[in-house]
């Protein structure tokens, strides 16, 4: 079936260093793929989208490329902040379908 | 406020009893979602609501979880006879008309639920 695999956490970076959170999917077809992230003592949010392949999302500084040659949507920013610090989920949708299927998310610690 | 509400935010029972998680949606979105989330997993996707109806409840883990939206407003999540495997944080979620338009879910903060 189709599924979302991120890399594992926890990952602690120093403020201002660059960060990637690995994403791939497996899917039938083409969905269309998100970032959402978790805040401390917040719901999920969308953070970036992409709805087809070699589209770019970006939000907030964050980056991510729809690569479907490497079934991979890897989330990018150049230079974080403390205030980045929460939980990545990665996740896919076929907008025929019902409901987002979500990875077992990422959770960063950003240090001042 | 303006965003998904759910309440309660904790809920601690027993095993053996009855549990009911209630969501009120963003005025106006006529798609509902539950989700439940375990420890270290992402979102689990249990049911989704268009309007009053459930559109797809393939994700009910069985037939202990039941949900409702009679007025194609406010949902309720129904769990009989509470297991410790149940415990977990469900999450609400609504959209405008669904993942056809922008496939973007607004969440609720989550009701986080512990069977003892």
């Amino acid at each position: 079936g189709d599924s979302v695999t991120q890399m594992e956490g926890p990952v602690t970076l120093s403020e201002e260093a660059f960060l990637t959170i690995n994403c791939t999917y497996t899917a039938t077809g083409y969905p269309s793929l998100f970032w959402y992230v978790q805040y401390p003592g917040e719901g999920l949010q969308l953070l970036l989208k992409a709805t087809k392949a070699d589209d770019k999302g970006s939000n907030k500084g964050f980056e991510a490329t729809y690569r479907k040659e490497t079934t991979s949507f890897h989330l990018e920013k150049g230079s974080v902040q403390v205030s980045d610090s929460a939980v990545y989920f990665c996740a896919l949708s076929f907008f025929s379908a019902s409901k987002i299927i979500f990875g077992s998310g990422t959770r960063l610690s950003i240090r001042p | 406020g303006a965003g998904v509400s759910q309440t309660p935010s904790n809920k601690v029972t027993e095993k053996g009893k009855y549990v009911e998680l209630r969501c009120d949606p963003i005025s106006g979105h006529t798609a509902l979602y539950w989700y439940r989330q375990s420890l270290g997993q992402g979102p689990e996707f249990l049911i989704y609501f268009q309007g009053t109806g459930a559109a797809d409840d393939s994700g009910l883990p069985n037939d202990r979880f039941f949900a409702v939206r009679p007025e194609g407003s406010v949902s309720t999540l129904k769990i009989q006879r509470t297991e410790r495997g149940d415990s977990a944080v469900y999450l609400c979620a609504s959209s405008p008309s669904g993942l056809t338009n922008t496939g973007e879910l607004f969440f609720g903060e989550g009701s986080r639920l512990t069977v003892l």
